[in-house]
């Protein structure tokens, strides 16, 4: 079946504008989180989504970082005003029980 | 705060062999310590650990945890150029809304050479 997508799978932008990262989960799947990894670092969590529960937003680096996520289905991670700190590869993950699937990411440039 | 750390960063061997990665955790609220290699983008999953001295192993693969001591070891015997990878370990999360959530070390890069 299909697994975890996310798009775009790169991105390039200029500092300020604002990004928006969609994350398309496993069918079922009712949890959902987003993580970021800057370039040789570990996965740092964002962002964690359970069913219809609040989120768990413990680890938006600030402000200008939201996420929201309709039902069980698509969520879309928004960057407002990047700045150049912001480039990393930003990962989503899908799980039912406990193991979680990850997408391929999506690749942000901010110049 | 949760913590995970691995080591080494980052390791070089020849192809044959045996390597040891490590990784250690204070975390509150533990469940589960999880291995994932990464070689292109989106880490896959290799191991899951929830009970202290049971070895799991997958082929060249297997991992081990201790509970008392709170860590756990990767190992890959008769390394091959395709191991070569990040490995990284995460503990998972017991406790109330934090439930399911994953803290990752900062993982270990593994170079295996011809």
């Amino acid at each position: 079946g299909a697994g975890v997508s996310q798009s775009p799978s790169n991105k390039v932008t200029e500092k300020g504008k604002d990004v928006e990262l969609r994350c398309d989960p496993i069918s079922g799947h009712t949890a959902l989180y987003w993580y970021r990894q800057r370039l040789g670092q570990g996965l740092e969590f964002l962002i964690y989504f359970q069913g219809n529960s609040a989120p768990d937003k413990s680890g938006l680096p600030s402000d200008r970082f939201s996420a929201e996520r309709t039902g069980e289905s698509v969520s879309t991670l928004t960057i407002q005003r990047t700045q150049q700190e912001d480039s990393a590869v930003y990962l989503c993950a899908s799980s039912f029980a406990v193991k979680q699937y990850f997408g391929p990411g999506t690749r942000l440039t901010v110049t | 705060e949760d913590k995970v750390v691995q080591s080494p960063l980052s390791l070089v061997v020849h192809e044959g062999d045996t390597v040891t990665l490590n990784c250690s955790y204070e975390v509150t609220n533990f469940r589960s310590l999880l291995w994932y290699k990464q070689e292109k983008k989106a880490p896959t999953f290799l191991f899951m650990l929830t009970s202290s001295g049971i070895e799991k192993k997958s082929g060249r693969l297997s991992s081990i945890l201790d509970k008392k001591e709170l860590f756990s070891i990767l190992n890959i015997t008769a390394t091959q150029t395709g191991d070569s990878a990040v490995y990284l370990c995460a503990s998972l999360n017991a406790g109330g809304t934090s439930y399911g959530k994953l803290t990752f070390g900062q993982g270990t890069i593994l170079t295996v050479h011809p």
